[in-house]
């Protein structure tokens, strides 16, 4: 069973800040959260990791409550290239088996 | 850099017949995968390397066989092939750390008739 649960599908236009929460209830002392995302037709990329309170790079932020059973990954005033399918994560180390679940597939309209 | 290559970017199988789905990395990461992905179903792990000389079975190794061929290459074998294994078949790998993200490759679009 996959280790986390994000919604099948978000829809939003563009300018607007768009908020994606993956739940993992089981997260283990030492798991990171990571967030990917994907293009059609490519392989995922890496977008954003945490561990704990709050994470922000040049493309999203990540948001982490104190019981770590839940993230949120927010992207600020989303484009149309921001569409695409996003992963959520959950992980202690690399060289164990990185199960991802369905993720959440994003579509931004202009 | 390449990144993480894989060959060939599509094939097409006959039920039974068998092949060989290669990947290879230039990034000197100890850890490498094998995912598939299907229609809603998001990306499933099939096997993995956490380094050169050891492989384990993911969520779904049934049909399927790795080698870890050197440090760089990692193959996913499928020796009789079923229409249920056409998907896009992907290759990542990392670092072998603490939280080191994912390097992906750009995937193999595989069809058994």
């Amino acid at each position: 069973l996959a280790k986390t649960t994000q919604p099948i599908s978000m829809d939003s236009y563009e300018g607007q800040e768009v908020n994606i929460t993956c739940s993992h209830n089981n997260i283990a002392t030492n798991d990171y959260i990571t967030w990917y995302q994907q293009f059609p037709s490519q392989g995922p990329r890496f977008i954003i990791q945490g561990y704990k309170t709050k994470v922000t790079n040049e493309v999203a932020s990540l948001f982490i409550p104190a019981d770590r059973k839940s993230s949120t990954l927010s992207l600020p005033r989303v484009s149309l290239s921001d569409t695409a399918v996003y992963y959520c994560l959950v992980g202690d180390q690399a060289g164990t088996a990185l199960i991802f679940g369905k993720g959440t597939t994003l579509s931004v309209s202009s | 850099n390449a990144g993480v290559t894989q060959t060939p970017k599509f094939q097409v199988l006959k039920t039974g017949q068998s092949m060989t789905l290669q990947c290879a990395q230039d990034m000197n990461h100890n850890s490498m995968y094998w995912y598939r992905q299907d229609p809603g179903m998001g990306l499933r792990l099939i096997y993995y390397s956490a380094s050169e000389g050891t492989t384990d079975k993911g969520e779904v190794p049934n049909g399927y066989n790795v080698s870890r061929l050197n440090k760089r290459e990692f193959s996913l074998r499928l020796e009789s092939a079923a229409p249920s294994q056409t998907s896009v078949y992907f290759c990542a790998s990392s670092v072998r750390s603490e939280n080191s993200p994912l390097h992906f490759g750009n995937g193999t679009r595989l069809t058994v008739t």
